[in-house]
């Protein structure tokens, strides 16, 4: 159980384009879920937290217009990068909440396998 | 501000028995999270702590002590497929989870 599943899971695109990575919950309804970015040999950095039907609380320093967040179901959300550049480039990652009975309560995060955005 | 500290890296002997220290200081304090990560891939939660004692699951025991600020996480019977980078996570009063950078655990033959 508790299965997230990303798609893509590589993306290369060109400076200025955009590009929408998609993180579902296939066998349960995430009340919640959180997009991260990681650098290699950098710890996770949180970049926002969305709810489904509402809009999504960014961290500080995360620019909304650059990192599209739609929740619109209870299994489904999407960060879009919007006109994409090299520093850009990085491993995002999704995760969700909402298991009931989990170790660590139904706030405990299971991650997506992850997408590795390079753009050149 | 919030902290976490792990060490870098640390090395360990197949078949041997490894502990990974946490320490912490955050703004309250609703749970500690262990997560395996290996490289390329995303995090798997390993385990949870909220009281103070061990938590014992299989070959891999996680250690919290409240007061001290301070958890272990103790690997037994080493694999070299237990080679993976190691998060400790801390969820505070406002249950956000705030994360350490991660032990890179390296295991020789």
């Amino acid at each position: 159980g508790a299965v997230v599943s990303q798609h893509p899971s590589r993306v290369i695109c060109k400076s200025g384009t955009s590009v929408k990575i998609e993180c579902r919950s296939l066998d349960f309804q995430a009340t919640t879920m959180f997009w991260y970015r990681q650098f290699p040999k950098k710890s996770l950095m949180l970049m926002a937290t969305s709810n489904e039907g509402s809009k999504a609380t960014y961290e500080q320093g995360v620019e909304k217009d650059k990192f599209l967040i739609n929740h619109a179901s209870l299994t489904l959300s999407t960060l879009t990068v919007t006109s994409a550049h090299p520093e850009d480039s990085s491993f995002y990652i999704c995760s969700a909440s909402g298991v009931a009975g989990s170790f660590g309560g139904t706030d405990t995060q299971y991650f997506g396998p992850g997408t590795r955005l390079t753009v050149l | 501000g919030q902290n976490i500290d792990q060490p870098t890296e640390m090395t360990a002997t197949e078949g041997a028995i490894v502990q990974i220290n946490c320490t912490y200081q955050t703004s309250g304090f609703n749970g500690l999270f262990w997560y395996q990560q290996h490289a390329g891939e995303a995090p798997t939660f390993l385990s949870y702590n909220v009281l103070d004692g061990l938590e014992e699951k299989g070959r891999f025991s996680s250690f919290l002590s409240r007061s001290k600020g301070y958890s272990y996480l103790l690997l037994k019977e080493l694999q070299m497929k237990d080679s993976a980078s190691y998060l400790c996570a801390v969820r505070d009063s406002n249950y956000q989870l705030i994360w350490g950078a991660g032990t890179k655990l390296i295991i020789k033959p």
